[in-house]
């Protein structure tokens, strides 16, 4: 299995500029996740899905969307990026919320000039 | 609003030494509780998780829970320099949508 796997690992936009960072599992699991990291700080919860065609609003969704068609992918998409949107990106995959462990991607590097 | 607070330290402990890292908190309707390890520039993962109170051990690490006074412990024994890493807490509420909450992490540094 190769987990949960997410591309590009690095990227540069330009102010404006649109990107959708990709993330795959193979693990079959229902709920998938995305975060974002700045330095020093946690994991804040961009959006998160509970299954196909399932998606919803985690603590800071503004300037992003999502999808969710199939079980296995869960893009996320940047519109008109901003500075602000600097930052590592993680995507994450459990069998279920509650009491599961959550599996991460390698992570995406974002830099926003 | 659902917080987990952890000191971002850096804690720094000589290698061979205990580790204790500690996370408080604000729901009381917490069920889950979760330690991750991460290492500079990589994924967080997976190290310890606990449900009941009281402590839960494996290998060197020991997780510790204290529903009353809503905090969550690791202690790492015998550390080593490899331990050296960011660990996080995360904290699952249940009865709604169970999506877990993260501290900022604390930054564990061993030095030989």
């Amino acid at each position: 299995n190769a987990g949960v796997t997410q591309t590009p690992k690095f990227r540069i936009l330009k102010i404006g500029q649109s990107m959708t960072l990709q993330c795959t599992q193979d693990m079959n699991h229902n709920y998938m996740y995305w975060y974002r990291q700045d330095p020093g700080m946690g994991l804040k919860l961009i959006y998160y899905s509970v299954g196909a065609g399932i998606t919803d609003k985690g603590e800071v969704p503004n300037g992003y969307n999502v999808s969710r068609s199939t079980t296995e992918d869960f893009p996320l998409r940047l519109e008109l990026a901003a500075p602000s949107q600097t930052s590592v990106y993680f995507c994450a995959s459990s069998y279920s919320a509650g009491g599961d462990e959550q599996f991460f991607g390698p992570g995406t590097r974002l830099t926003v000039l | 609003q659902k917080e987990v607070e952890q000191n971002s330290g850096p804690l720094s402990v000589p290698e061979g030494a205990i580790a204790s890292l500690n996370c408080t908190y604000s729901d009381r309707g917490s069920q889950s509780f979760f330690w991750y390890r991460q290492y500079s520039g990589k994924s967080p993962e997976l190290i310890m998780f606990i449900y009941s109170n009281g402590d839960k051990e494996d290998g060197r690490f020991t997780a510790q829970l204290n529903k009353a006074s809503q905090y969550v412990s690791l202690l790492i024994r015998d550390s080593q320099p490899s331990d050296s890493a960011t660990y996080l807490c995360a904290v699952n509420i249940g009865g709604g949508s169970y999506i877990p909450t993260f501290g900022r992490g604390t930054s564990l540094i061993v030095h030989p």
